[in-house]
């Protein structure tokens, strides 16, 4: 099964940091883990990937467990425009992008 | 600007006729891709491209034909055998097909069947 799984939703408060887990227990060797985010009738935008190590960037940083079969998207200080569906996806060297889940609604409070 | 633009934003169509979806990118990638989205789901691949003239089918391809005759273009037709057309459609694009490239994707075409 090539599926990732997500929690349906989350809630956080502004300005506070965000964790936003993802399974993916099939995972290959060679997979990518990606993360992307939808805001209503938009298209997704990417965030964030990885292999092994955990990974940094302006928008947010990505911590893969040790035996690839879960990740954390971190979000350190969560605003409103951080609102949206994220989405964990997988996608490996051989061609197409798998299938996203459902992804994860994130609710930001002010 | 880079990027990817779809055409139109909205489109209404009668049942039983095949209709095109537009997608352009002037981002110099080989790779580009179709997916569908119902509401409140998940995005589903459709067809992608590695290269020009050169396409496979995603996870739901029946009733959708693709072309790739350019670089820049990789336009989606919905066909009548397509049994609930009706979805929000999104084309993306990568430098490649490989595990590290990152997808751009376009702002969707909303598709309606009446």
């Amino acid at each position: 099964d090539a599926k990732t799984t997500q929690p349906n939703s989350m809630e956080s408060n502004e300005e506070e940091p965000v964790h936003l887990p993802c399974n993916h227990s099939t995972i290959s060797g060679t997979d990518y883990i990606h993360w992307y985010r939808q805001l209503p009738s938009q298209g997704p935008e990417y965030v964030i990937h990885g292999l092994t190590s955990n990974v940094n960037n302006r928008m947010a940083s990505l911590a893969i467990a040790e035996d690839r079969k879960s990740s954390t998207l971190i979000l350190h200080r969560a605003t409103l425009r951080d609102a949206a569906v994220y989405y964990c996806t997988r996608k490996g060297n051989a061609g197409n992008m798998l299938t996203f889940g459902g992804g994860t609604r994130l609710m930001v409070k002010p | 600007d880079g990027g990817i633009t779809q055409s139109p934003k909205y489109l209404f169509r009668k049942e039983g006729q095949n209709v095109t979806l537009s997608c352009e990118q002037n981002l110099n990638h080989d790779a580009m891709y179709w997916y569908r989205q119902d509401p409140g789901q998940g995005l589903r691949l459709i067809y992608y491209s590695q290269i020009v003239n050169d396409f496979q089918k995603g996870d739901i391809a029946e009733g959708y034909s693709v072309s790739r005759e350019k670089k820049e273009s990789f336009p989606l037709t919905v066909t009548s055998a397509q049994k609930n057309p009706t979805a929000f459609y999104l084309c993306a694009s990568s430098v490649g097909l490989a595990g590290y490239n990152e997808q751009f994707f376009g702002p969707g075409t909303r598709l309606t069947v009446l």
